[in-house]
């Protein structure tokens, strides 16, 4: 089993908008609305913010949103903050009760 | 508060036994399936193994298959991982998670513990 695609980084401003990819394949992303999305600041443990593709915890900002079309699932923060700068995560089901994750996204907000 | 605390990491020699534990608080316990997930020094995050809440069923990653043994005692709240046979590349933090959801809307991990560094070495 490979992990799902993710760019190495990312970069915006303040109030900006940057979208971060999640590639896997049929067998995984595409087949399956298992996806979530974790923010990992550094020396902290994952947090979830996105769940079955589109969905929010309560407590994740609006600004926060997930999106799916074939086999790329897709993150994007709107408005970015400076405390948004941390490494992201994609995660899917890839069925037998085995689960794939994404290399990692670094995001700065410069 | 939901919590998950786990234990039992440490320096261990390269072909030794560690067992980490994993300690839910604030929820019922024996309503969750869990896993297990590890993450190497600067690296991303490696999903590692799966428990059904009776603990019944259990599924592992293929670079793990073998020497992990994933287990479970609902009585004390507790989660377990028998890592066996340790290599350099099983140096890591390793986290435990609460499997999230049900039927169609399922399948993700929160909340996280704070993980238990394991460093193998000699």
């Amino acid at each position: 089993q490979s992990a799902l695609t993710q760019p190495h980084s990312v970069s915006g401003s303040p109030g900006q908008s940057v979208t971060i990819s999640c590639t896997g394949t049929s067998n995984d992303v595409g087949i399956y609305n298992y996806v979530s999305w974790y923010q990992q600041h550094s020396g902290k443990a994952p947090k979830l913010i996105i769940y079955d593709v589109t969905e929010r915890p309560s407590g994740v900002p609006d600004r926060f949103s997930g999106s799916k079309s074939g086999n790329t699932a897709s993150l994007t923060i709107s408005g970015l903050q400076t405390e948004d700068e941390a490494d992201y995560y994609c995660c899917a089901y890839a069925g037998s009760y085995i689960w794939m994750f994404g290399g990692g996204t670094n995001l700065a907000v410069l | 508060e939901v919590q998950l605390l786990e234990s039992g990491g440490g320096l261990v020699q390269p072909g030794g036994s560690l067992r980490l534990s994993c300690a839910g608080s604030g929820f019922t316990f024996n309503s969750y399936e869990m896993i297990w997930v590890r993450q190497a020094p600067g690296k991303g995050l490696e999903w590692l193994s799966y428990i059904s809440r009776s603990g019944n069923t259990v599924y592992y990653s293929g670079s793990v298959r073998g020497r992990f043994t994933i287990s479970r005692d609902n009585a004390k709240n507790s989660l377990y991982l028998q890592t066996n046979s340790l290599r350099g590349e099983d140096s890591a933090t390793y986290y435990c998670a609460t499997i999230g959801g049900s039927g169609s809307h399922w399948g993700w991990f929160d909340p996280w513990g704070q993980g238990t560094l394991v460093t193998v070495s000699s």
